[in-house]
Parts: C-alpha cells; sequence; structure tokens
C-alpha cells in the first residue's frame, strides 16, 4: 500500500507561474515532511521541510502547507522559472525511515 | 565539506553474476541509509546502518541482498546472483543522527542484462 499518495504525477506550468504539488498520508506517526528535488542523472537534494507542528514554512519561493487535521501537505513554487524544472518527491519521516511520493516531474515553460 | 559519495556512478552487470555499491558518507556523519529508485517511481527505503551495526532492514530483500557499514571504509550494498529485476537506481543518504536530515549521494544506476 502507497503510505504517501502525490499529485499530479506531472505538470507543466508558464515561466513565473506558481506551481502546486500536494501530497498526502495516513500514518499520524508520521513526525517530519521534506521536499526534494531531483534533476535527471542526480541524486534528490533536500528543498524544504516542515514539522507537524507548524501550518506553514517559507524559504525563497518555495513554501510548504501542512494541514494536520487533514493529513496533507503541499509544495508551492513561486514565479516558477525554466530551472525549477525537475521531479519532486514530497516525502514522510517515521523514525530514521523516509517513505517517498512517486514524485511530480515539473516542466516551467519559458 | 564533500556531499555524499558513490561508485561507481553506472555499473553493468550480466544475470548471476554479484554487483557491489559503495557509499561514503558526509564527513561527521555515522548513519547511512540505502534507498532503490525503480523508474518512474519513488525512492524506497531499503536498510539503514550504523556504523558496524544495522538499525533497520526491513525494506531489504530478503534473499540475495546484504549491506554493511565497516568500522573504516565505506558501507557496501552487495547483490548476490543479480537478475533482471535488480536494474535500478540505488541511492544512498546519509545523517549525522538517528532523525537527523538525510542528504543524498548522487546514486548508483545498475544495469543488468
Amino acid at each position: 500500500q502507497q503510505q504517501v499518495k502525490q499529485s499530479p504525477q506531472s505538470l507543466i506550468v508558464q515561466k513565473g507561474g506558481i506551481s502546486i504539488i500536494n501530497c498526502a498520508y495516513e500514518n499520524t506517526a508520521f513526525d517530519y515532511f521534506p521536499w526534494y528535488q531531483q534533476f535527471p542523472g542526480k541524486g534528490p537534494a533536500l528543498l524544504i521541510a516542515i514539522r507537524p507542528d507548524v501550518s506553514e514554512k517559507k524559504e525563497g519561493r518555495f513554501t510548504i502547507s501542512f494541514n494536520k487535521s487533514a493529513k496533507q501537505f503541499s509544495l508551492h513554487i513561486m514565479d516558477s522559472q525554466p530551472g525549477d524544472s525537475a521531479t519532486y518527491f514530497c516525502a514522510a519521516r517515521e523514525g530514521s525511515t523516509l517513505t517517498f511520493g512517486k514524485g511530480t516531474m515539473l516542466l516551467v515553460s519559458p | 565539506n564533500a556531499g555524499v559519495m558513490q561508485n561507481p556512478r553506472h555499473l553493468v552487470r550480466r544475470r548471476g553474476q554479484e554487483a557491489r555499491l559503495r557509499c561514503s558518507p558526509m564527513k561527521g556523519h555515522s548513519h547511512v541509509y540505502w534507498y532503490r529508485q525503480l523508474p518512474e517511481e519513488g525512492l524506497k527505503f531499503m536498510v539503514y546502518l550504523q556504523k558496524e551495526n544495522i538499525i533497520d532492514e526491513s525494506g531489504m530483500p530478503k534473499e540475495r541482498f546484504s549491506a554493511e557499514f565497516p568500522k573504516e571504509g565505506p558501507s557496501i550494498l552487495r547483490i548476490q546472483q543479480v537478475v533482471r529485476g535488480d536494474s535500478a537506481a540505488y541511492f544512498c543518504a546519509s545523517s549525522p543522527g538517528r532523525v537527523e536530515t538525510q542528504y543524498f549521494g548522487p546514486g548508483t544506476r545498475l544495469l543488468v542484462l
């Protein structure tokens, strides 16, 4: 069973637009929710992360919104740029183990 | 400060051969994690090790796969008698502590012919 469900599978956004990626989970033991960015042929790189006692975290153009009661969290990329084109993975941690969503392939068109 | 190092970056093996994947964690990190990524899939946890100890191997296939993290040297993920289904990208991550942020290496892409 898929413990972290991520959508959409792919996303095309125009330059300057807002990219929104959503994740949902069931396991209430998850205590840390990072987002990773992965370029082709590279390893995932930590982008931004949030803990469940916070509803929103912003770092530059990237914002995580967290809804604990709905067990959902999302990544917003403001003013999306072609250089943001990559695959984005949400993840959730229980203990020391990360469970990943299946990823969203983002393409920002010039 | 070098990041997580993995080698080789690409590995080709024929069915039945052994594959050895190496991971050197970031300096100061004593916790290592291995993940497998199949095409168009997210990363799946395999095993978590601390120096000389396997802490959690709940994601590791029961047969043919083993991992170690010796006192000296890199962590090794070993796959014996590889099959085509083992073809994937294998990523190593490290962290300074048990519940700290995990930093990923560039991965080893294994192709089994």
